[in-house]
């Protein structure tokens, strides 16, 4: 089975630091997302990476970065952490040569409070 | 853009009762559905998906037919067990959209009481 996993279940921040999110993914895939998860407004896509080194921005980037130097991990950086960022994020991946017959696979998910 | 729109609950049911979810969505060309569930504490699974009109998807005694005509995708299960408590969520993927991505319903909170 595809593993999508995210370093960290919990974590608490204080405002204005940085924080960096892990996902790292065991199957080869291209493409791989970050979301965040509110209740309310379901999963708003922050930003996705289809290959090494490429990023595109997704519904709700501002206040986001993200990094993607090999293809097995997905980082999201919180440049300087606010209180509206408290939230769950969702890391996924998908093999981009299935294109859009296949699901995705979510990491567990990483619960962030910003303090 | 594209867009899904779900019953957002939160629903209430007893053990063997009839669940619908409904889903309709907007979306640019042919798209890809799907339902994903999300269990307490845990990330998203996929359900079930179909791909083209017409096409039914089924899994642990959920399904869900594409519809074109009337742009829906609406979940159904006969009888609910006290496993099935958790968040339902309708999606799309839309190839015309340019990019893998997938849009979300705002999600649906079941909880079903023995």
């Amino acid at each position: 089975d595809v593993k999508v996993t995210q370093s960290s279940r919990y974590l608490v921040k204080r405002t204005g630091e940085k924080v960096f999110l892990e996902c790292v993914q065991d199957m080869d895939h291209e493409n791989m997302f970050w979301y965040r998860q509110d209740p309310g407004l379901g999963l708003r896509l922050i930003y996705f990476s289809y290959d090494v080194k490429m990023k595109e921005k997704g519904d709700i980037p501002e206040g986001y970065s993200v990094s993607r130097e090999k293809k097995e991990r997905f980082s999201l950086i919180l440049e300087s952490a606010s209180t509206n960022q408290t939230s769950m994020y969702l890391c996924a991946s998908k093999n981009g040569r299935a294109l859009h017959f296949g699901g995705y696979t979510f990491g567990s998910g990483t619960r962030l409070t910003v303090v | 853009g594209d867009s899904v729109t779900q019953m957002e609950g939160p629903v209430t049911l007893s053990e063997e009762a009839c669940l619908t979810i409904n889903c309709t969505y907007t979306a640019t060309g042919y798209p890809s559905l799907f339902w994903y569930v999300q269990y307490p504490g845990e990330g998203l699974q996929l359900l079930l998906k179909a791909t083209k009109a017409d096409d039914k998807g089924s899994n642990k005694g959920f399904e869900a037919t594409y519809r074109k005509e009337t742009t829906s995708f609406h979940l159904e299960k006969g009888s609910v067990q006290v496993s099935d408590s958790a968040v339902y969520f309708c999606a799309l993927s839309d190839p015309a959209g340019g990019s893998e991505k997938l849009v979300f319903g705002k999600g649906m909170k079941l909880t079903v009481n023995p």
